[in-house]
């Protein structure tokens, strides 16, 4: 059962240009909400994260907007630019006993052309 | 620069033949996670560890793929025997879980190891 659900698959966006990735989820105890960025070769990086008592976290040019109603959650990277072509991933966490763990979306190429 | 390191960053191995992929994870963090990355499955949870015991599993096949944290600076994940099918990256994470264990936010990813089984 795929629990976070990213589209677009892929996406080519022009330099200056906004990128919008989105998520959906469906387990209501998700708390924590991550995006994780990989470029070829590495391991993913957290970018920036939300929780769900905030509607929106900016961070330099990259912003989530969260809806708890529609649970859903997306990505906005403001004024794209080529050094941001990679892959970027959205996931989601709860509370366990037995120890949080993430549950990652398919993945969005990002391309940004000059 | 506290970061998670991974070997080896390659290997390549003929189906049959054991591997054995190894995790440092950042100093103090007390969770280690193992994930494969394929073009077609993504990112999956193999297994993790919390206070080095094992807390999940379940990704793992469990006839051929085994998982230990012999000391708290130290995590494997081992094939044996190795199929093609397993070729993918694998890698390393790890966080540092809240006092009351059972939140988890933050993981950080080593740079992977790239298995290929010929």
């Amino acid at each position: 059962q795929q629990q976070v659900k990213q589209s677009p698959q892929s996406l080519i966006v022009q330099k200056g240009g906004i990128s919008i990735i989105n998520c959906a989820y469906e387990n209501t105890a998700f708390d924590y909400f991550p995006w994780y960025q990989q470029f070829p070769g590495k391991g993913p990086a957290l970018l920036i994260a939300i929780r769900p008592d905030v509607s929106e976290k900016k961070e330099g040019r990259f912003t989530i907007s969260f809806n708890k109603s529609a649970k859903q959650f997306s990505l906005h990277i403001m004024d794209s630019q080529p050094g941001d072509s990679a892959t970027y991933f959205c996931a989601a966490s709860k509370r366990e006993t037995s120890g949080s763990r993430l549950t990652f979306g398919e993945g969005t190429q990002l391309t940004v052309n000059p | 620069d506290a970061r998670v390191t991974q070997t080896p960053r390659h290997k390549v191995t003929e189906m049959g033949q054991e591997v054995t992929m190894r995790c440092q994870p950042i100093l103090g963090h007390n969770t280690v996670f193992w994930y494969r990355q394929t073009m077609m499955q993504g990112l999956e949870l193999l297994a993790y560890f919390r206070n080095r015991a094992p807390l999940d599993d379940s990704g793992m096949p469990k006839d051929r793929f085994s998982a230990e944290m012999p000391d708290a600076t130290l995590a494997t994940l081992k094939i044996q025997p190795s199929e093609p099918r397993d070729s993918a990256v694998y890698f390393c994470a790890s966080g540092l879980a809240s006092k009351d264990r059972t939140s988890l936010y933050e993981q950080y990813f080593g740079p992977g190891t790239r298995l290929t089984v010929t």
